[in-house]
């Protein structure tokens, strides 16, 4: 299971993007990049998927560099309700999901 | 979509006694699902990997014949804390992994347990 190193805090003003960027220094081929959020007492909520290059949807912006060693969750202009703790995954699910670790997660605090 | 629900959302119970969690898919099929724990300002931590069918594998360090996991259909996981004690109180997540869409899992609210 490929271990996953993130800051543990960052705080933002609002309005600013936010960057939090993922060590995986041992992905392996197959392994996919997941970015999940948690607020207190809920479970966490996918945010964003991908392998390789960059991907976009409404909410958030992951980009991966051509080596798979880190990936950065982009969060555009952040606002109070993005405070939460952001956790980024790395798993092998080409042959059915396989089970992953949890690491400290990134707890994003913004200020207004 | 992919909606997961976790019933009760917080329960109270007395030490000895055993408490049902159950988690339930509610628009997709899950032939796996996950339970974790998670301790107040901890990360997740997994306690079992659920298949459809058949016997749960359980972390190291988590017994199970204390946390019983049933895993009876494609929509549905329960775990059951048996005999349960106040260090065993905590948030429980499970999660689920849409069959045929085997790349990301779906998280349930959670469930706070308060043993007395």
């Amino acid at each position: 299971l490929a271990k996953t190193t993130q800051p543990i805090s960052m705080d933002s003003y609002e309005g600013q993007e936010v960057n939090i960027t993922c060590s995986h220094n041992n992905i392996a081929t197959n392994d996919y990049i997941t970015w999940y959020q948690q607020f207190p007492s809920q479970g966490p909520r996918f945010i964003i998927q991908g392998y390789k290059t960059k991907v976009t949807n409404e909410v958030a912006s992951l980009f991966i560099p051509a080596d798979r060693k880190s990936s950065t969750l982009s969060l555009p202009r952040v606002s109070l309700s993005d405070t939460a703790v952001y956790y980024c995954l790395v798993g092998d699910h080409s042959g059915g999901y396989q089970k992953v670790t949890f690491g400290t997660g990134t707890k994003l605090q913004v200020i207004p | 979509g992919a909606v997961v629900s976790q019933h009760p959302s917080w329960v109270i119970c007395k030490s000895g006694t055993s408490v049902k969690i159950e988690c339930r898919s509610l628009d997709f099929q899950a032939t796996t699902m996950f339970w974790y724990r998670q301790f107040p300002k901890q990360s997740l931590m997994l306690m079992a990997t659920s298949n459809e069918g058949s016997k749960a594998t359980y972390e190291q360090g988590v017994e199970k014949d204390k946390f019983l996991i049933n895993h009876a259909s494609l929509t549905l996981s329960t775990l059951t804390v048996t005999s349960a004690h106040p260090e065993d109180s905590s948030f429980y997540i499970c999660s689920a992994v849409p069959s045929g869409r085997s790349n990301t899992q779906y998280f349930g609210p959670g469930t706070r347990l308060t043993v007395l």
